[in-house]
């Protein structure tokens, strides 16, 4: 079953935007992480952020975690055309087994030149 | 360090036939996950090897098996295959510390067609 609610399903936007994609979720998390993924291909992870962190950043991604209304926001500035690709949100925690990762349904980000 | 492989990358296979994909995982690695991927279903969990012992597992019937060799190689096997198996299967490697935070390495993936 999917743990996390991913929102917006697809957004299109300008190069040079900001685009910014949510994810929720439904159990308590040991860590969120999102990873990219390029037209079926495998994962990349872009960044994992602990369930005692609220904010991180990587480069031109800033992630954002609230446990308390169980949600976190992945944030791209200065979008690329190469940044075109699905996102996911995915939870890991003890209860479920810490190697295994929650997946949300992803968001289909598509960056028009 | 050279990433997690995955072969072969793709396949395609007939109704009731048995399939085997490898995964080599991040050297030094030694917990292994499988994942499946499917438009209808998404990015689901099928199980987690450490140590050569299945930790977790994910709901699945039991056509899906996996194992692990004392090298850290993974193989995971699917019997009687159905037309519904067909999916994009997805190995990850991880390095696991007894903080449990770790971050999760994924292969390119085994594309399964079954016709």
């Amino acid at each position: 079953s999917q743990q996390g609610e991913e929102d917006p399903q697809a957004l299109s936007i300008q190069e040079g935007e900001n685009a910014t994609m949510n994810c929720s979720y439904k159990t308590s998390i040991n860590n969120l992480q999102w990873y990219r993924q390029n037209s079926g291909r495998g994962l990349v992870h872009l960044i994992l952020i602990r369930s005692n962190e609220r904010e991180k950043h990587s480069g031109r991604l800033r992630v954002t975690l609230d446990t308390s209304k169980k949600s976190s926001s992945l944030l791209i500035t200065a979008s690329r055309a190469a940044d075109t690709a699905s996102y996911f949100c995915a939870t890991a925690s003890h209860s479920q087994g810490a190697q295994k990762l929650v997946f949300g349904q992803g968001t289909r980000l598509t960056i028009n030149p | 360090k050279a990433g997690v492989t995955q072969t072969p990358r793709y396949l395609i296979k007939t109704r009731g036939q048995q399939v085997t994909l490898s995964c080599s995982p991040i050297s030094g690695h030694r917990s292994v996950s499988w994942y499946q991927q499917t438009p209808g279903q998404g990015l689901q969990f099928l199980f987690e090897y450490f140590s050569e012992t299945q930790r977790n597992k994910g709901n699945f019937p039991g056509r899906f098996s996996g194992r692990q060799f004392s090298n850290s190689r993974s193989e995971m096997n699917v019997s009687t295959l159905e037309l519904g198996d067909s999916a994009l299967y997805l190995c990850a490697s991880s390095l696991v510390t007894s903080g449990g935070q770790e971050t999760q390495y994924f292969g390119p993936g085994t594309r399964l067609l079954v016709l």
